[in-house]
């Protein structure tokens, strides 16, 4: 069975810091992608990576895939209270169903 | 384009009772899946339907079932509804099958069970 792992599953920092979440897996994945989830929401694909190694970036949010394709990390820079919510990761092999982390519940205080 | 339609929104149901949860996904998408959410567990995958036939099953007991009609559209009832059935449920749309393909989310259906 494919598991993910994300830590931490709770962080609150203040508006401005800096943070990174991390998912990781002792299995490959051929595509790994990060999902962002609001109260009373369903999740939102934020990104796809595909390729080990992979630096994406989508304004302050980095996201990178491990060089072999078992875990992944996201960054964010200057933290807004914006960016507050649920995100998620989920594993992809193939036509397989998705695989999905616990998730790190993040809050920005002002 | 519209998205992923979720009804009911909100369900309160008493032990014992069964429940049937509605799904309209993208216009042109064929696949649905559906996934349950809690605290503690996280989001956990019931099922995916494609061209109406299941092709992924999670691990869920038989009280969990669902099918999937020739627009698309997709249903899941679950029978004999148990307070841990109590949950989030989450449909998905997407043009093909798989995981790798980019799955659309409906806003989810908060389940009470009672």
């Amino acid at each position: 069975t494919q598991l993910l792992e994300q830590s931490p599953q709770f962080l609150s920092i203040q508006e401005g810091e800096n943070l990174t979440v991390y998912c990781n897996s002792s299995s490959v994945f051929s595509s790994l992608q990060w999902y962002r989830q609001e109260p009373g929401e369903g999740p939102v694909l934020l990104v796809t990576v595909v390729t080990g190694g992979e630096v994406k970036k989508l304004k302050r949010l980095t996201f990178q895939f491990g060089d072999a394709r078992k875990d992944s990390s996201l960054h964010i820079t200057a933290a807004q209270t914006g960016d507050t919510g649920l995100y998620l990761c989920a594993g992809s092999s193939g036509a397989q169903k998705l695989v999905f982390g616990q998730g790190t519940r993040l809050t920005i205080n002002p | 384009k519209a998205g992923v339609t979720q009804t009911p929104r909100y369900l309160i149901k008493t032990r014992g009772q069964q429940v049937t949860l509605s799904c309209s996904p993208i216009s042109g998408h064929r696949s649905v899946s559906w996934y349950q959410q809690t605290p503690g567990q996280g989001l956990q995958f019931l099922f995916e339907y494609f061209s109406e036939t299941q092709r992924n099953k999670g691990n869920f007991p038989g009280r969990f079932s669902g099918r999937q009609f020739s627009n698309s559209r997709s249903e899941m009832n679950v029978s004999t509804l148990e307070l841990g059935d109590s949950a989030l449920y989450l449909c998905a749309s997407s043009f093909s099958p798989g995981g790798e393909n980019i799955q659309y989310f409906g806003a989810g259906t908060r389940l009470s069970v009672l």
